[in-house]
């Protein structure tokens, strides 16, 4: 079952500019993930962060959490030609090793 | 380490046969789990395993599907007999962590079932 919806669920900027993604979800998390996923590839983890935080970064990532509003957005500053991939969040609930993934988000940015 | 690896990359069958997709974990992970990823579905988790158990395989979508773990570092997911319904990208993804921490995808294996 679906957890975490992305919105938008496709989005196109140019290179140089910001990219905001946002990831709605239902119920009570441990911790919520981010991945990307490039056409024909793997998912790979971008960023983790857990119920008790609100704001993290990694490199040119920057994730926010409102549990209050059961919603987390991505920011991909300064964007790159090869931040073009498909984003998804997942989120991990409470008990449970399993991760429950949005159906994710495709990011196209134009060099 | 060379990361979660998957065989074959790629498998064309015909509807009734057998299909058996093969995962190799990062060594050290005691988490092993199943995906499926298809367009309309999106990506839907199979089935996962903790040092080789069974945890949670109420993923799986019919008797069809079966998973093993016999060690460490081995995990089959076999579809017998295939359908073409079936047809979809499935990925193992391996971590070493509890309460749903990171996981390590492999690369998958793209089914199509004719």
């Amino acid at each position: 079952s679906q957890q975490g919806e992305e919105d938008p669920q496709a989005l196109s900027i140019q290179e140089g500019e910001n990219a905001t993604m946002n990831c709605s979800y239902k119920t009570s998390i441990n911790n919520l993930q981010w991945y990307r996923q490039n056409s024909g590839r793997g998912l790979v983890h971008l960023i983790l962060i857990r119920s008790n935080e609100r704001e993290k970064h990694s490199g040119r990532l920057r994730v926010t959490l409102d549990t209050s509003k059961k919603s987390s957005s991505l920011l991909i500053t300064a964007s790159r030609a090869a931040d073009t991939a498909s984003y998804f969040c997942a989120t991990g609930e409470g008990g449970s090793e399993k991760l429950v993934f949005g159906k994710g988000m495709k990011l196209t940015v134009n060099p | 380490d060379a990361g979660v690896i998957q065989s074959p990359r790629h498998e064309v069958t015909e509807m009734g046969q057998e299909v058996t997709l093969r995962c190799k974990p990062i060594s050290g992970h005691d988490y092993l789990f199943w995906y499926r990823q298809t367009m309309m579905r999106g990506l839907e988790l199979l089935i996962y395993f903790n040092n080789n158990v069974p945890i949670d395989d109420s993923g799986m979508p019919e008797d069809r599907f079966s998973a093993k773990m016999p060690n460490a570092s081995f995990s089959t997911l076999k579809i017998q007999p295939s359908e073409p319904r079936d047809s979809a990208v499935y990925f193992c993804a391996s971590s070493p962590a509890r309460l749903a921490g990171e996981q390590f995808f492999g690369p998958g294996t793209r089914l199509t079932v004719l």
